[in-house]
């Protein structure tokens, strides 16, 4: 079984500009969840989608949105980037979600925001 | 509420046992363990649930106390393998489903 994937891997942005970053979970897991990890504040959870409903948000400014499609792949896009946007964010994605299901990490984008 | 983890870096020889902690000031209702190795994703390990405890590895057990809202990780006779970040991730009584709050981590490493 495939494992879970994120595009691109590495991404260097502008203060100001837009990104988005995609998700592929694992076929058949229909929960898909966003962390940012940073060395500071560790890994901080940004929202989950299941079904393409977005089911919990985790405390970032709303210029972190976030969706699911019908086939389960999510996106999430920063708007207007700040320096302190720059992390590793991974994607989880689980065949549920919630308390009782494990979560299979893809390998993460890291963005650089300059 | 972010979970407290002890002790944050620990350093092992091959053959030794560790325990790593995670602590809540909140009652929980589930815990999860995962390892992180350097430049990878974080691994699922096991979940703890209220009321129960479960093993996900042969040599690495975890038990779930509710009482003192803390978790801890067990490895025996550790394994190169075994170094990495440990991490455990939360989901408090009452808390949004999926909402996973990470602890800063602790860092194992194993020595030969």
């Amino acid at each position: 079984k495939a494992g879970v994937t994120q595009t691109p891997r590495y991404l260097i942005k502008t203060r100001g500009q837009q990104v988005t970053l995609s998700c592929s979970p694992i076929s058949g897991h229909r929960s898909v969840s966003w962390y940012q990890q940073t060395p500071g504040q560790g890994l901080q959870f940004l929202f989950e989608y299941f079904s393409e409903t977005q089911r919990n948000k985790g405390n970032f400014p709303g210029r972190f949105s976030g969706r699911q499609f019908s086939n389960s792949r999510s996106e999430m896009n920063v708007s207007t980037l700040e320096l302190g946007d720059s992390a590793l964010y991974l994607c989880a994605s689980s065949l549920v979600g919630g308390a009782v299901s494990e979560q299979y990490f893809g390998p993460g984008t890291r963005l650089t925001v300059t | 509420q972010q979970p407290v983890q002890s002790p944050q870096a620990v350093i092992l020889r091959e053959g030794e046992d560790a325990v790593i902690n995670c602590s809540s000031s909140k009652a929980l209702y589930s815990v999860h363990w995962y390892r992180q190795k350097h430049g990878e994703a974080p691994v699922f390990l096991m979940i703890l649930l209220k009321g129960g405890e479960q093993k996900g590895h042969e040599k690495i057990s975890a038990s779930f106390n509710e009482k003192k809202q803390q978790s801890s990780l067990y490895l025996t006779a550790s394994q190169l393998s075994y170094s990495g970040t440990y991490f455990c991730g939360t989901e408090p009584w009452g808390g949004s489903q999926g909402n996973l709050i990470f602890g800063k981590g602790t860092k194992l490493s194993v020595k030969p």
